[in-house]
Order: C-alpha cells, then sequence, then structure tokens
C-alpha cells in the first residue's frame, strides 16, 4: 500500500522567503503524484501534478515540484513566498492505473507580512 | 456547473444518532470519494465509487456506509454516531483517466457528536 510522508508540519516564513516543502512516498511501482493547497476556510484546490515526462514540474501561482525518482520525493517549491499563500499544503499519491489517492498529513504555512 | 455540493455545511449530532452527509455533483464523473479532514492526520479516504452500483471501502470505513444508485450522488451513511467521529468531512469526484486527472473537492462538511 502507498504512503505518504510530510516531515514539515509547521513551516512559518516572511514574505519575500523561499519555500520548500518535503513529500516523501513509498511505493515500489508507478504513480501519480499530487500537490492540492487548502487556503483558510476553503476547499482542496490542486496546485500541481505529475505524471511522466520532464520530473519538474510548474503549476500554479508561482509554485513547482521536482520528482526525484531515487529518492521516492516530490517537494514543492516557491522562490518568493506572499502572505497570500498562507494555507495547509497536502502531498498526495495514487498508483497509476487507480485513481484512489493517499494523502500526506499536510503542512501548514504561515506567512508573515 | 455547480461542481461537487455538499449538505449540510454543519452539524451537530448527539452520540447514537444517525444521519446522511450529501454529495453531488454535476460534472459526470464516475469516480467518487468520502474523506474526512483530522488535525495533523490529513485526509483519510473512507469509502470510494468508480461508478454506479460499485462501492470499496477506503482506510477507514468503520461506522461509515456509503451506496451509488445513480452517478451524481454519493450519500455517505453515519449509523450510529460516535464523539470519534467529530470531523470535517470532503467529497470529491473525478473522471475515469488512470488516476491522472486531479479530484475536485466539495466544500466540506463540519460534524461535531456530543
Amino acid at each position: 500500500a502507498q504512503s505518504v510522508s510530510q516531515h514539515n508540519h509547521h513551516v512559518i516564513l516572511s514574505e519575500a522567503a523561499s519555500l520548500e516543502l518535503g513529500c516523501n512516498y513509498s511505493y515500489g511501482g508507478t504513480v501519480n503524484l499530487f500537490w492540492y493547497v487548502q487556503y483558510p476556510g476553503q476547499h482542496l484546490q490542486l496546485l500541481l501534478k505529475y505524471f511522466s515526462g520532464d520530473p519538474l514540474v510548474k503549476g500554479i501561482k508561482g509554485f513547482e515540484a521536482e520528482f526525484i525518482k531515487s529518492k521516492f520525493s516530490f517537494n514543492l517549491r516557491k522562490p518568493s513566498v506572499q502572505w497570500s499563500d498562507t494555507a495547509e499544503y497536502f502531498c498526495a499519491v495514487n498508483a497509476q492505473g487507480f485513481q484512489k489517492l493517499v494523502f500526506g498529513t499536510g503542512t501548514r504555512l504561515l506567512v508573515s507580512p | 456547473n455547480a461542481g461537487v455540493t455538499q449538505t449540510p455545511k454543519f452539524q451537530v449530532l448527539k452520540t447514537g444518532q444517525s444521519m446522511t452527509l450529501q454529495c453531488a455533483q454535476d460534472m459526470n464523473h464516475e469516480y467518487m470519494s468520502w474523506y474526512r479532514q483530522d488535525p495533523g492526520m490529513g485526509l483519510r479516504l473512507i469509502h470510494y465509487s468508480v461508478g454506479a452500483g460499485i462501492t470499496d471501502q477506503g482506510e477507514v470505513p468503520n461506522g461509515y456506509n456509503v451506496s451509488r444508485s445513480t452517478t451524481e450522488d454519493f450519500p455517505l451513511r453515519l449509523l450510529s454516531a460516535a464523539p470519534s467521529q467529530t470531523s470535517v468531512y470532503f467529497c470529491a469526484s473525478s473522471p475515469p483517466s488512470g488516476g491522472k486527472r486531479e479530484q475536485y473537492f466539495g466544500p466540506g462538511t463540519r460534524l461535531t457528536v456530543t
């Protein structure tokens, strides 16, 4: 069975700081990888996704993530965060060919102005 | 399109009561699922369905029932509510895609069991 680990539970940054959130998954086969974001009081929205091809994927709002197969990782990055990036971020994975999604425990990001 | 809708938005139950959380989508998605979100635990899959008439258990199915009589609706039933079921419940749907399409989430139902 798949599992997903997000090591940072809470992150506090100042505006303009760079962001990197870690995500590692456990699964022996080929996977699809996702980052979702949940802004305060809102439902989850997709930030970006990776299925195959270029391991560096770009998403909305300046976010990007890099898939490193050898490390089973899919870390999320943003060069310069804004106050509006305050949210909870979830990494998720499913096995290719299956839609059942497994989520990590989430990282709460607080960006101070 | 309304997307994924959930009702009610908030609910308070007493221990032992039963209720149904409603979920509907108007995007003709075959795959639908229910998650619960608890602090520090992320989202955990309760039940899912790959099409009308087909349902299966997720990670935390105990205490919950589902059925899928139509493509549009996927209600979640709590048979006898317990305080451990206090949580925020999200319904999601996605088109058939081998897992490559995003899931679309509803706004959630915040349930408190006293």
